[in-house]
């Protein structure tokens, strides 16, 4: 079946940064893009931003331009969310989301970071 | 970017009773709504898209009308396993974003 396994979770101090991985299963990985998406909790969620598994092209919000990066490893069928330069607002369950095409049809399980001191 | 907002925040109905969800977008986004279910520790279901469209295996109890910026999610004759959290979500401009939700609870 068609499934997304996210990383564990990480807690991380001010100012440092995580990376969260996403590996795809039960479907060919190339065919979709995998979209970012966080929430914070008791919020509502926000999209980071996604990669296009074939060609490895990124997209991201705004509000998160030079802070995020994602990235593909096609062999592993595995996508990667970076974000850098944490503080406590960043403290959210991180979701990758498989894209079809504009819709998100598979989520990950999510990944809880904190960010605290 | 566009500004989804849900109604009312929260709805208090019994097993058997129809549901009414609104979303109202800060401008129009055609039909380009989805709807996705959130229940506690676990990540949203997609439910319904491009408005009208339901997802793989999403009975027909669920329904949406509306179109442009005004769209309502209608749940005919609620079952136990329909009490959860309900957001929309627009894919007319990046970025894509959802709605507050509104929490379904069983009154």
């Amino acid at each position: 079946q068609v499934q997304l396994v996210q990383s564990g979770a990480e807690m991380k101090k001010p100012g440092a940064s995580v990376r969260v991985s996403c590996k795809a299963s039960g479907y060919t990985f190339t065919d979709y893009t995998l979209q970012w998406v966080r929430q914070a909790p008791g919020q509502r969620p926000e999209c980071m931003g996604w990669i296009n598994t074939e060609n490895g092209s990124t997209k991201n919000s705004q509000k998160f331009q030079g802070r995020v990066a994602f990235t593909r490893d096609t062999s592993a069928n595995t996508v990667y969310m970076e974000l850098s330069g944490l503080t406590s607002e960043d403290t959210a369950m991180y979701y990758c989301a498989r894209m079809n095409p504009y819709y998100f049809d598979t989520w990950g399980q999510g990944t809880l970071v904190t960010v605290s001191s | 970017e566009i500004v989804l907002t849900q109604s009312p925040a929260t709805l208090s109905l019994s097993p058997g009773e129809r549901a009414t969800l609104s979303c109202r977008a800060s401008q129009s986004i055609s039909n380009y709504l989805a709807w996705y279910q959130q229940k506690p520790g676990q990540a949203p279901r997609l439910l319904i898209y491009d408005a009208s469209n339901r997802a793989t295996g999403i009975p027909d109890r669920f329904s949406v009308s509306g179109s442009g910026a005004d769209f309502t999610l209608i749940i005919t004759s609620l079952e136990p396993e329909d009490f959860a959290t309900y957001y929309c979500q627009q894919r007319s401009n990046w970025p894509y974003t959802f709605g507050q939700g509104t929490k379904l609870e069983i009154k």
